[in-house]
């Protein structure tokens, strides 16, 4: 079974664009979660999707928004960047998210770097 | 908001040396994670813990999830190079939204 999928593996931007990033999830998993990983704040929730509905929100601006598509891909979307959005921006998937005992599995992450 | 406290931040030791981290919460948590990243890679689990008291064992790992539910450790024995990494410890504080709260990270260096 082929693991969660990030797309693109690396991305170079300069500040005021904006950036579409894309997640593929374990097969048969519904729940998509994305965080983003900076040296100084580690990891942080960004949110989490479950049928196409955002279910959950961390504390993030309303530049990063997301969705999720019905075959369970996701997408987030950063705009008006800024030079602290550089960041390893990571998917993780889990089956539902409806019971305490399943587990978040990461992809591999898209690195942003914003110049 | 949660904060999970998670200690030491890095660790030199030798080929063959135990090795042990923990994190502790403020709060509590129904399920605790450890994970582990490698440089340009996303965390893999390494063990899953569910119960207050629970301890699970994965290979040379152990972990356990503390009485109070507001800590955890991991214990790596018989340390190889491979080990090398970053360690980090997640907490999910229960609910059907499903949100980890992570720790800072455990630099763990292998000398061989």
């Amino acid at each position: 079974k082929a693991g969660v999928t990030q797309t693109p593996r690396y991305l170079i931007k300069t500040r005021g664009q904006q950036v579409t990033l894309s997640c593929s999830p374990i097969s048969g998993h519904r729940s998509v979660s994305w965080y983003q990983q900076t040296p100084g704040q580690g990891l942080q929730f960004l949110f989490e999707y479950f049928s196409e509905t955002q279910r959950n929100k961390g504390n993030f601006p309303g530049r990063f928004s997301g969705r999720q598509f019905s075959n369970s891909r996701s997408e987030m979307n950063v705009s008006t960047l800024e030079l602290g959005d550089s960041a390893l921006y990571l998917c993780a998937s889990s089956l539902s998210s409806t019971s305490e005992m399943e587990t978040q599995y990461f992809g591999p992450g898209t690195r942003l770097l914003v110049l | 908001g949660q904060q999970l406290n998670q200690s030491p931040q890095s660790m030199f030791i030798q080929e063959g040396e135990d090795v042990s981290m923990n994190c502790t919460s403020s709060s509590i948590f129904n399920t605790w994670l450890w994970y582990k990243q490698d440089p340009g890679e996303g965390p893999v689990l390494l063990i899953a813990l569910y119960k207050a008291g629970e301890l699970t064992s994965n290979g040379r790992l152990t972990a356990q999830f503390g009485i109070t539910r507001k800590d955890s450790f991991l214990n790596i024995s018989a340390s190889i190079p491979s080990d090398v990494g970053i360690y980090f410890c997640a907490g999910n504080s229960g609910g059907s939204n499903y949100k980890l709260t992570f720790g800072k990270g455990t630099l763990l260096t292998v000398n061989p």
